[in-house]
């Protein structure tokens, strides 16, 4: 099974406007991260933002902000008003066993949405 | 300090030939990861070490693929008699254990192609 689904290929949004990024995930950890990262078409990971699954209040970050739905094992992300320099792929990625003492590393990644910001 | 730097940025090579990445974490990070990246995907986990011990591979790590970090500091991964199908974008990240949950910070990448 998938741990981390995100069902937008592609999503297009105006330049000013805000948009949602769905990300759902699938784990039986309690303890587990949850990172939302921007791939231009450069190519490098861009970290944007972090929830924890025991943060009590939705993760914010600038213009970023992660909607935090645990019980529907949902993390998505919202873009507030939109720039045309956010256009690129966006990757919502989870990291389980976070518990003390843990030494996993590994993030598991879903295949990413392509945003496009018009004018 | 300059982030993870990797090199080569690309790569182009024939079936069969060995190939060998480089990747330079940022210097106080113990833990460095290798992904891999097809088209179209997301980054896949390869493996991860904490200072020079590799603590997790993946099944994708066949025994074609070896990485090592041999003082903890700087890692390669050396891929065995290439395939088309090792045709990637291959990610390296680093983090400690204080900054890791403000993310892992990824270098750009090597691009392999295997012709």
């Amino acid at each position: 099974a998938q741990k981390i689904t995100q069902t937008q290929p592609g999503m297009f949004v105006q330049e000013k406007e805000a948009v949602t990024l769905d990300c759902t995930y699938d784990t039986s950890d309690q303890s587990y991260g949850l990172f939302w990262y921007k791939q231009p078409s450069s190519g490098e990971m861009i970290f944007l933002i972090y929830q924890g699954s025991y943060d009590e209040q939705n993760a914010t970050e600038g213009r970023y902000s992660l909607n935090f739905q645990k019980a529907r094992k949902s993390a998505n992300l919202v873009i507030s008003a939109s720039q045309l320099g956010d256009s690129a792929m966006y990757f919502c990625a989870m990291r389980e066993g976070l518990g003390r003492g843990s030494t996993l590393g590994r993030l598991y990644f879903g295949r990413g949405t392509q945003l496009t910001v018009w004018p | 300090d300059t982030g993870v730097s990797q090199d080569p940025r690309h790569k182009i090579t024939k079936r069969g030939q060995n190939v060998t990445f480089r990747c330079d974490p940022i210097s106080e990070h113990n833990r460095l990861y290798w992904y891999r990246q097809t088209l179209g995907q997301g980054p896949e986990f390869l493996t991860y070490f904490q200072n020079e011990a590799q603590l997790e591979k993946s099944r994708l790590l066949s025994d074609r693929f070896s990485a090592e970090r041999p003082k903890g500091s700087f890692s390669t991964l050396e891929i065995q008699r290439t395939e088309q199908g090792d045709s990637a974008m291959y990610l390296c990240a680093s983090s400690d254990r204080a900054t890791e949950l403000r993310g892992y910070t990824f270098g750009s990448g090597t691009r392999l192609t295997v012709v």
